[in-house]
Parts: C-alpha cells; structure tokens; sequence
C-alpha cells in the first residue's frame, strides 16, 4: 500500500545523546515535511523539503537536522542542542509544496529520560 | 500574521447527536482550507477540501462549509458515532511562499455512548 512510514514509534533519548526519526514514502512525492506537535498547540514546521539534496528551514529548525539524499527517504535528527525534544513528530509528504493535500505518517513519540 | 484559530477547544456530546466545529483564520492570499481528523497518537487524515470559490463540500456524515469574505469555515458531523472522538484541524495555505501551510491548534472532540 502506498503510504509515509515513520520509524520507530517510540523513541527515548538520553541527555546530550543525537536520536535520528526515519520517514519513507513510496507516493512519488515531491515535497516532504517535519512538523512537531505539542499538546494544545498547532503543528509547527522544523523542516521541508521540495526535492532532493535540498531543504529549508521551518519555524522550529533549531537543534534539528535532515537530509534528502533520496526522493523516498527524509530523516530527522534531534540533536542534543534541542533542549525540549519530548514532543510528537510527524512526517508528511505531497506533490508540489504549495496547494496539494499533505499526507501524513503515523508520528513518532520521542521523550528524554 | 497569519492565523488560524479554532473553537471550542473542546466538545463532548453524545452519540447520535450533530454537532458543529469552527475555524477562523486570518490567512493571505488565501489559496485553500483544508480539515484534518488526527485520532489520538496517529497523524492526521484528510477529511475535506475547499478552495475559494467553494461553499459546501460533504464527506459522508461531515460537512465542511467556508465563507471567504468573513474568513470563516466550519466543521458538522452529523448523527455523531463513537468513532467521530478525534481531535479536527483546520489548515489553510496561502499561495504566496513556499509551504504556507497553518494549523489552528485543533478542537478535541468526545463522543460519548
């Protein structure tokens, strides 16, 4: 089935410790997206991506890192100068940037212990 | 700024009953306006889209209608399952930029037996 797959679920991080979330989708999709949701806020953008070996910065992008060396795969890394990184993440994908329906992944629950 | 804000921030009703969801947003150029139901701990699925020049869009027992000129959309689910408990998000993306999506924060709503 076509679809965004994240990986793993859960996820939890020790102090000062870089965690990388996997996201694949196998729509043939152009644009790709982390966002971070927290609870009573609105999703918010750490980084998005249009096509391959290139990305932008959202409105959150710091202490996180991606790359896109492939049309299918948008890692994000946590590293450890995120210093609230307990929160849900979602990885989502459409067509073109603008305009089209964003699909999303499951999410990925990461929380420091 | 560009804004979306969604009301009330939390419903319970019984099943069975209809209820109504808002979204007002301050969102320019607008390009199109979109709800999400995210079920708890899973990413959000597409329920609706409407563009400018639409009214009305229905999606089985939801309703989505926009007035652009007061910059309003709302949400009715009618005759309310237990399946309808989910967390609505309403999303508008503007035409100018990049990846002008805005999330309102959501409306949690509870279907109860």
């Amino acid at each position: 089935d076509g679809g965004i797959t994240q990986s793993p679920k859960y996820l939890f991080r020790k102090e000062g410790q870089n965690v990388t979330l996997s996201c694949e989708q196998n729509l043939n999709h152009d644009a790709m997206y982390w966002y971070r949701q927290d609870p009573g806020q609105g999703l918010r953008l750490i980084y998005y991506s249009q096509i391959v070996n290139d990305f932008q910065k959202g409105d959150i992008a710091e202490g996180y890192s991606v790359s896109r060396e492939k049309k299918e795969s948008f890692p994000l890394t946590v590293t450890s100068a995120q210093k609230n990184p307990t929160a849900f993440y979602l990885c989502a994908s459409n067509r073109q940037v603008s305009g089209n329906t964003i699909y999303f992944g499951e999410g990925s629950w990461l929380t420091v212990v | 700024k560009n804004q979306v804000e969604q009301s009330p921030q939390s419903l319970i009703i019984l099943e069975g009953k209809n209820c109504t969801l808002q979204c007002n947003y301050t969102v320019s150029p607008f390009s199109n306006l979109r709800w999400y139901k995210q079920d708890t701990g899973r990413g959000p699925v597409s329920l609706t889209i409407m563009t400018f020049s639409e009214n009305t869009k229905s999606n089985g027992r939801y309703t989505a209608t926009l007035d652009a000129d007061t910059k309003q959309s709302s949400l009715h689910i009618t005759a309310s399952q237990l399946s309808d408990s989910a967390s609505y998000i309403c999303v508008v993306s503007a035409t100018s930029g990049t990846y002008k999506y805005i999330f309102g924060t959501g409306t949690r709503l509870k279907v109860l037996a």
